[in-house]
């Protein structure tokens, strides 16, 4: 079964600075899709970035982008030019792109990581 | 404009009672997920459907029923053998393999 960690519980960045956030999954399939989401003080899940697993190009959405390492089992989110209004709890996510229509396809999260920016 | 709703925001329940969570969509989307969201944890799947009429157990689906009998509403009912129903309870919907969407959350508290 396919697991997701994030190791971080918490962290802090100053305003206007980078942070990284780190993701790592197992899995033994070869093509899937990576997600991270946020969930502001608000709760509701907001997509921040998808990544899939065939193309070697790391996605990138204006302040953010990920660093997808594939034999690593490796994705980090990149926040650069941090704002105020990025405090949030931040959820990696994997999903199979096999077996659609059965349980292989629903999105597995990993615990969060919360992040603070500090003024 | 597109999007997922759910009603109520906040819903308190008392010992022994069951409570129906609402969940609509009107982004034409076949799938439909329920997770529970319980504080220091990420999101664990309840249920979903990917088509109407059909739905399966995800990972914690003890002491919780749902139907799909339109394509646009999946509602979620907390039954009384939900031993600890307090929790953050969010609906989601996708369409194929591209990423999920989610609702605002109802926030269930039992009294």
């Amino acid at each position: 079964a396919q697991t997701v960690t994030q190791s971080q519980p918490e962290m802090s960045v100053q305003e206007a600075e980078t942070v990284t956030l780190s993701c790592t999954y197992d899995t033994s399939e070869s093509d899937y899709y990576l997600f991270w989401y946020k969930q502001p003080p608000s709760r509701q899940m907001i997509l921040v970035i998808r990544q899939e697993a065939y193309k070697q190009q790391n996605a990138t959405e204006n302040r953010f982008s990920v660093n997808f390492q594939k034999a690593a089992k490796s994705f980090s989110l990149k926040i650069s030019d941090s704002q105020l209004g990025d405090a949030a709890m931040y959820f990696c996510a994997y999903r199979s792109a096999y077996g659609y229509g059965g349980s292989q396809g629903n999105l597995i999260f990993g615990k969060g990581t919360k992040l603070s920016v500090k003024p | 404009d597109g999007g997922i709703t759910q009603s109520p925001k906040y819903l308190f329940r008392k010992e022994g009672q069951n409570v129906t969570l609402s969940c609509e969509q009107n982004l034409n989307h076949d799938a439909m997920y329920w997770y529970r969201q319980d504080p220091g944890q990420g999101l664990r799947l309840i249920y979903y459907s990917q088509i109407v009429n059909d739905f399966q157990k995800g990972d914690i689906a003890e002491g919780y029923s749902v139907s799909r009998e339109k394509k646009e509403s999946f509602p979620l009912t907390v039954t009384s053998a939900q031993k600890n129903p307090t929790a953050f309870y969010l609906c989601a919907s996708s369409q194929g393999w591209l990423e999920q969407f989610f609702g605002p959350g109802t926030r269930l508290t039992v009294l």
